[in-house]
């Protein structure tokens, strides 16, 4: 089992370009999350999703969006990327029994200049 | 929404000995308390966590403490490694359907020989 996989690893864009961030899973979770991470600041939350074709804001939503057409992906969206969002992107899985951990993939370091 | 403060930012200690990282959290319905670990360039892993009708919690080398009343959980690592280096950050669980997870700032630890 892969467990938690994304694409691309590494990505370089210039302002005003866009991108699409993957994330899949083969351990039939019915959650799944997208946080970035920067230095001094944690792990915010961008975007959930419950379940297939369900997607729900996070604390930094602004200037991204998210697809979940089939269950074992979770789609990020940059539209227009921008300096700010230079970071580096994680998704994570769970099952919905409480209490059991997140998964988390091996995350994307994107770099917008 | 739930806020987690976590502290120190960095801690440094000598191999062998013990190591503390506080969290403190707002919301008081939050009842899951995970620790993470990411060590430089990888995925957050969890190392240990505590539901919230539990005051205490080990594992090895490792423990989590809570305390309800004073919202607040500790994590507690003894006899030191060289690869225990990393950046722990705690976490804690918000009620509602999607088990979001807030996290703290996180706290580089380096482990000195």
């Amino acid at each position: 089992n892969a467990g938690v996989t994304q694409t691309p690893k590494f990505r370089v864009l210039k302002t005003g370009q866009s991108m699409t961030l993957l994330c899949a899973q083969d351990m039939n979770h019915e959650y799944m999350y997208w946080y970035r991470q920067d230095p001094g600041m944690g792990l915010r939350l961008i975007h959930y999703s419950v379940g297939e074709g369900t997607t729900a804001k996070g604390e930094v939503p602004d200037g991204y969006n998210v697809s979940r057409l089939k269950k074992q992906n979770f789609l990020l969206g940059l539209e227009s990327a921008a300096p700010s969002q230079t970071s580096v992107y994680f998704c994570a899985t769970q099952q919905v029994t409480l209490g059991v951990e997140q998964y988390f993939g091996p995350g994307t370091r994107l770099t917008v200049t | 929404g739930e806020n987690v403060e976590q502290h120190p930012s960095t801690l440094s200690v000598q191999e062998g000995d013990s190591a503390v990282i506080k969290c403190t959290y707002s919301d008081s319905a939050s009842n899951y308390f995970p620790w993470y670990k990411q060590e430089l360039g990888k995925r957050p892993q969890l190392i240990i966590d505590i539901r919230s009708n539990v005051g205490e919690k080990k594992d090895q080398r490792i423990a989590v403490t809570l305390n309800k009343t004073a919202k607040h959980f500790s994590l507690h690592i003894t006899e030191t490694q060289p690869e225990d280096s990393a950046v722990y950050f705690c976490a804690a669980r918000q009620s509602g359907s999607a088990r979001q997870l807030t996290f703290g700032s996180g706290t580089q630890l380096t482990v000195l020989p």
